[in-house]
C-alpha cells in the first residue's frame, strides 16, 4: 500500500467547464508529481511541485495548473476543459526533492471524462 | 524526439513459465531507467530504480537488468503466477529531474 489517495475515483464533466482534481501524498513526501494518461498511451507528465513551488512542467498547456500544499496534500486544476482532457490523472508523491532516482509512489488515479 | 518502446504489447503465458520482456530507450544522457507493476484498478507500484549500466536488480521471482549504452533493458518473471498478471510499465527522466517519460507498457495475463 503506497499510502498515496487520491479524490474523486470517476469524474464526468463538459466542455468548457472547470475541475479539480486532489492527491494526498504520503507523509513526509515534499514532492509531487502529476501524469496523464490517455486511452492507449503510458502516463505522460503534467508537472511536478517541491515544498509548494512547481518544480518542472512537461509539454501541457497553462490551463492545467496545480497547487501544492504543507499538509502533503495537492490540486490538479483543468479550466476550459475539452473533450482530449478525458483520461486517467495520476499524482505520485516521492521522499526527495525531485531527483531521477527518487522512487515515485502513485495514487490509483481519477477517471475523467469530459462530454 | 523522446521515444521508450516497450515489447512485447502484450503476452500471454501459462503458470509456471518464464517470461521476460524489453524496455528500449535513448541511451544517450542516461540518468535513471524506472520499473512499474500496474495491476488493474489499483495504483502502479514501483518495482526497481537503475542507474548503472550492467546493473541487475531482483525482488523474489522478478529480475530486471540494464545496458545503458545500447539503450535497453530486461525484466524477467521466473515462475510465472497468475498474481503476476499486470500491465509493466518502464520509464526515464530525460532530463537530470524526475519528470518521468513513459513506454506504453507490456500487458502480461498469466493463465492458471
Amino acid at each position: 500500500e503506497t499510502g498515496v489517495t487520491q479524490s474523486p475515483t470517476h469524474l464526468i464533466k463538459t466542455r468548457g467547464q472547470q475541475v479539480t482534481l486532489r492527491c494526498s501524498s504520503q507523509s513526509g513526501h515534499n514532492t509531487v508529481s502529476w501524469y496523464q494518461q490517455a486511452l492507449g498511451q503510458g502516463p505522460q507528465f503534467i508537472f511536478q511541485y517541491y515544498r509548494e513551488e512547481e518544480n518542472g512542467r512537461g509539454n501541457f498547456p497553462p490551463r492545467f495548473s496545480g497547487l501544492q500544499f504543507p499538509n502533503y496534500s495537492s490540486e490538479l486544476n483543468v479550466n476550459a476543459l475539452e473533450l482530449d482532457d478525458s483520461a486517467l490523472y495520476l499524482c505520485a508523491s516521492s521522499l526527495g526533492s525531485g531527483g531521477y532516482a527518487d522512487t515515485q509512489y502513485f495514487g490509483p488515479g481519477t477517471r475523467l471524462t469530459v462530454l | 524526439i523522446l521515444n521508450v518502446e516497450q515489447s512485447p504489447q502484450s503476452l500471454h503465458v501459462q503458470e509456471g513459465d518464464s517470461t521476460n520482456f524489453t524496455c528500449s530507450f535513448p541511451s544517450s544522457n542516461f540518468y535513471a531507467l524506472h520499473w512499474y507493476r500496474w495491476e488493474t484498478a489499483k495504483s502502479p507500484e514501483a518495482l526497481f530504480v537503475m542507474t548503472l549500466n550492467g546493473d541487475e536488480k531482483k525482488k523474489g521471482r522478478i529480475s530486471a537488468t540494464l545496458n545503458t549504452k545500447e539503450g535497453y533493458s530486461y525484466l524477467y518473471i521466473k515462475g510465472s503466477q497468475p498474481e503476476d498478471s499486470a500491465t509493466y510499465l518502464c520509464a526515464f527522466p530525460p532530463t537530470g529531474a524526475n519528470n518521468l517519460f513513459f513506454g506504453t507498457g507490456t500487458r502480461l495475463t498469466v493463465i492458471p
